[in-house]
Formats: structure tokens, C-alpha cells, sequence
């Protein structure tokens, strides 16, 4: 059973649109991350989170925000999206306390026109 | 410069074969993890290491903090090991993962 889930898998939204991508994770971590893949590339940090309420900026956050209301949920938040934001963006749990193992969601696509 | 930089970018294997990837740090690396992202796009845990080894089947690695790399080695290559590896290493002064930019491995049979 799926510990990091993503929702949705897919999206298409058009440029200026607002866009949210969820993650549920049933770990009980209290790390949560989100990151993007580009073609040929590997995972870049946009936001994480230590905890419900927490937000903290990753190596790429312009154009996004993030949101952490419970200790399950962790969303991203693309307010005017544009076509630069196309990519896979996987979600992430980690551990605390001297060991920072992360595991990941499947990923969603998104694809802005 | 890349922080994680791994070697080599891509190989094409046999299968039965061996195989060893490699990932150099430029920064104190303190922990590192090994992903294997399948043609699916899903990334799967391989290893989360301190420095040592660690053994999984037909797959082993190494993290050498003092030297700066990690290596993963495959032995017997089954066409289920295709896919892209990639490493991420932890540091003291960012305890976010820095992240290679993988090794595209294509196993033939």
C-alpha cells in the first residue's frame, strides 16, 4: 500500500491559471518536500516542510508556494502558472532525528500551454 | 561546479554482465541515497548509507566519506535493473538531499 500518494497524476493548465498538487503521506513523517524533474535531469528542491504549519523555500522556489495544514497533507501551490513550470514534480516524506531518508510519490505531471 | 556528479551518464550493459556506477562529492557528505527511477518515472529506494557498505541481493554499495564518493555496484544484470540511478547526498551544513544528475542504465538481453 502507497505511503506517498500524489494527486493528480496529470494535468494540463493553461498559462495564468492556478494550480494545486497534493501529497498525502502515511508515514507519520514529520519531513515533507517537493521537488521537480526536468528531462535528463535529476530532482530539484522547491519547498519542504518540518511539520504541519511549516514552509520553508527550497533551492527553487520563485513562482510557487507551498502549504502543510496537517502532518499528512503537503501541497504546492502554482498561482499564475506558466510554461517554464512544465515538469514531473514528485512529493516526498522524510524522517527526523538522525536519519534523513526520503521517500517519494509517483509524480504528477504537469503540462502548462 | 556540480555538487554530486556521477559517472557515467549512461551505459548500455548485457545481460549476466557486472557493473559498477560511481558518484564524486565536492561538498561533506554525511549520508547518501541511492534511487533507481524506473521506465515508469517511480522512484524506488535502493540504499540510504552511512559511511560503509551495504548489501541488498545483487546489488552492493559503498560510501567512502573521507575520499568523497559512493559507488553502486550491479552484479548479474537482470533486464529489470534498466532504468536511470541516481544519487543524493546529505551534508552537515544542508540536511536537504544535493542530487546527481543519474546514470541512464540500459540492460540488453
Amino acid at each position: 500500500e502507497a505511503a506517498v500518494t500524489q494527486s493528480p497524476r496529470n494535468k494540463v493548465a493553461v498559462t495564468g491559471g492556478k494550480v494545486t498538487l497534493s501529497c498525502n503521506q502515511t508515514n507519520n513523517h514529520n519531513n515533507m518536500y517537493w521537488y521537480r524533474q526536468d528531462t535528463g535531469h535529476g530532482l530539484r528542491l522547491i519547498h519542504y516542510s518540518y511539520g504541519a504549519g511549516s514552509t520553508e523555500k527550497g533551492d527553487i522556489p520563485d513562482g510557487y508556494k507551498a502549504s502543510r495544514p496537517s502532518q499528512e497533507n503537503f501541497s504546492l501551490i502554482l498561482e499564475l502558472a506558466t510554461p517554464s513550470q512544465t515538469s514531473v514534480y514528485f512529493c516526498a516524506s522524510g524522517e527526523t532525528g538522525g536519519t534523513y531518508e526520503q521517500y517519494f510519490g509517483p509524480g504528477t505531471r504537469l503540462t502548462v500551454l | 561546479g556540480d555538487k554530486v556528479k556521477q559517472s557515467p551518464s549512461a551505459l548500455s550493459l548485457q545481460e549476466g554482465t557486472n557493473s559498477a556506477l560511481r558518484c564524486n562529492f565536492s561538498i561533506a557528505a554525511t549520508t547518501v541515497q541511492w534511487f533507481l527511477q524506473n521506465p515508469r518515472g517511480s522512484l524506488i529506494n535502493l540504499f540510504y548509507l552511512v559511511p560503509g557498505t551495504k548489501e541488498n541481493g545483487r546489488l552492493k554499495s559503498a560510501f567512502d566519506s573521507k575520499e568523497s564518493y559512493s559507488t553502486l555496484h550491479i552484479r548479474d544484470a537482470q533486464l529489470e535493473d534498466s532504468g536511470t540511478y541516481f544519487c543524493a547526498a546529505e551534508s552537515d551544513s544542508n540536511y536537504q538531499l544535493i542530487w546527481g544528475s543519474g546514470t541512464k542504465l540500459i540492460i540488453k538481453p
